[in-house]
């Protein structure tokens, strides 16, 4: 499977607890991205990483929210302390080095994240 | 912040049938990407326009960069059951932040067999 990869794909949390969603973009990619979509609604920009790097986080909440991408491994988005207003899908996106965060981005399945 | 208005919010149609969908900006974008989305998955890239004026195709699916690079379409032709689904436009500024896409609500899509 060449296509971005999120886990989990469901994730129930109680008030309070943490979030922790994670995503391998595809072969070759070396830009991530991390969207929010509530129901009936269009995505919405997060944060932008490249490995090691964060490159644009204007989309990201101040607080309890904070994402990475290591030198190895998958790119994780972290919720602390979740709260009802964060259940939403999060997708992850990929595109490749070549286009410098500029132009096609490919999308993972999403996670949806329940909060209790 | 920048907006996109996508329009019509919905669509049922008859098998067959061609649609047109649209997309606007009050300021100017760079990249126009169009995406369809099905119950439970990620958006699927399935146009991406980069010249103004710019008119590509993917098999039934037709997609114009608008002129004045502050609006894009989408026509899909003879539709069939599986184009169910929710259509976005998404773009892309320059002058913004780098990465960023910037997302319609989406375009609902029906069809009746």
């Amino acid at each position: 499977n060449a296509g971005v990869m999120q886990n989990p794909r469901h994730l129930v949390r109680r008030r309070g607890q943490e979030a922790r969603l994670r995503c391998s973009p595809m072969k070759g990619h070396s830009h991530v991205y991390w969207y929010r979509q509530l129901p009936e609604e269009g995505l919405k920009f997060m944060v932008y990483l490249q490995k090691e790097n964060i490159i644009d986080e204007s989309g990201m909440p101040k607080e309890r929210f904070s994402a990475e991408f290591p030198k190895e491994g998958p790119s994780i988005l972290r919720i602390q302390q979740v709260v009802r207003g964060d259940s939403a899908a999060y997708f992850c996106a990929s595109s490749p080095p070549a286009g410098g965060g500029w132009g096609e981005q490919y999308f993972g399945p999403g996670t949806r994240l329940t909060v209790t | 912040g920048q907006q996109l208005n996508q329009s019509p919010q919905s669509m049922f149609i008859q098998e067959g049938e061609d649609v047109s969908m649209n997309c606007t900006s009050s300021s100017i974008f760079n990249t126009w990407l169009w995406y369809k989305q099905e119950p439970g998955e990620g958006p699927v890239l399935l146009i991406a326009l980069y010249k103004a004026g710019e008119l590509t195709s993917n098999g039934r699916l037709t997609a114009q960069f608008g002129i004045t690079r502050k609006d894009s379409f989408l026509n899909i032709s003879a539709s069939i059951p599986s184009d169910v689904g929710i259509y976005f436009c998404a773009g892309q500024n320059y002058g913004g932040s780098q990465g960023n896409l910037i997302f319609g609500k989406g375009t609902k899509l029906s069809v009746k067999p």
